[in-house]
């Protein structure tokens, strides 16, 4: 069964460079979700896209930005860099907007691996 | 304080051996729960969903408890393969997941 797809899966940015991230949700899933999992602790939810509209935000900064294409691929566009934005970036995908059926499940991608120097 | 919270263990186990897990989290307005599974360096994987009147899928049962805002989950006849670290997670009718910091279980021959 075709998985959540990211691109690409390790990046190494210097200080100040900027970053872009791509997210290929399953097919037929139209909801999409970030999350940043830095050494040693637990994802931290980002944002999440419905029918290419933000639907939630969470602990995303400002430096950062994302949409969600009509393809309903998604772009984690990350500006800025610093050394504390070093983590690994996963995407995941539902087939309904979580908040509208709890039960759906989220499936993560493999993650994109940034290091920033 | 975390909104999830785990032990984060290591819990070292010989394998044929029977293991719990407990979470607990901070608010009363969680609506849904589930226990996701993350092997080292690769993304969490949807173990179970967690009901009120508690589930099992083979080797695996989980336990809910509203009152005490409590979540188990017990692991019998482990395998070498089980050897992953264990996220309780916790979502409250939102997008967002929220993840407790994992317990780590190794399962040893």
């Amino acid at each position: 069964a075709a998985g959540v797809i990211q691109s690409p899966r390790h990046l190494i940015k210097e200080k100040r460079e900027t970053a872009t991230l791509k997210c290929y949700p399953i097919p037929r899933h139209d909801t999409v979700y970030w999350y940043q999992q830095g050494p040693g602790q637990d994802p931290q939810f980002l944002i999440s896209f419905y029918e290419k509209m933000q639907s939630d935000k969470g602990s995303i900064p400002d430096r950062f930005s994302a949409q969600q294409f009509s393809d309903y691929h998604s772009e984690l566009n990350m500006s800025s860099l610093e050394l504390g934005d070093s983590a690994l970036y996963f995407c995941a995908s539902s087939a309904s907007r979580w908040g509208q059926n709890p039960q759906e499940t989220q499936y993560f991608g493999p993650g994109t691996r940034l290091l920033v120097l | 304080r975390k909104e999830v919270e785990q032990d984060p263990g290591p819990f070292n186990v010989p394998e044929g051996a029977t293991v719990a897990f407990n979470c607990t989290y901070s608010n009363s307005a969680s609506q849904s729960f589930f226990w996701y599974r993350q092997d080292c360096r690769k993304e969490p994987k949807l173990l179970m969903s967690v009901y009120s009147s508690g589930n099992e899928d083979g080797r695996f049962t989980a336990q809910l408890n509203r009152a005490s805002q409590y979540i188990s989950l017990l692991i019998r006849d482990s395998k070498l393969s089980d050897s992953a670290t264990y996220l309780c997670v916790v979502n409250m009718n939102t997008d967002k997941l929220i993840f407790g910091t994992g317990t780590r279980l190794q399962v040893f021959p």
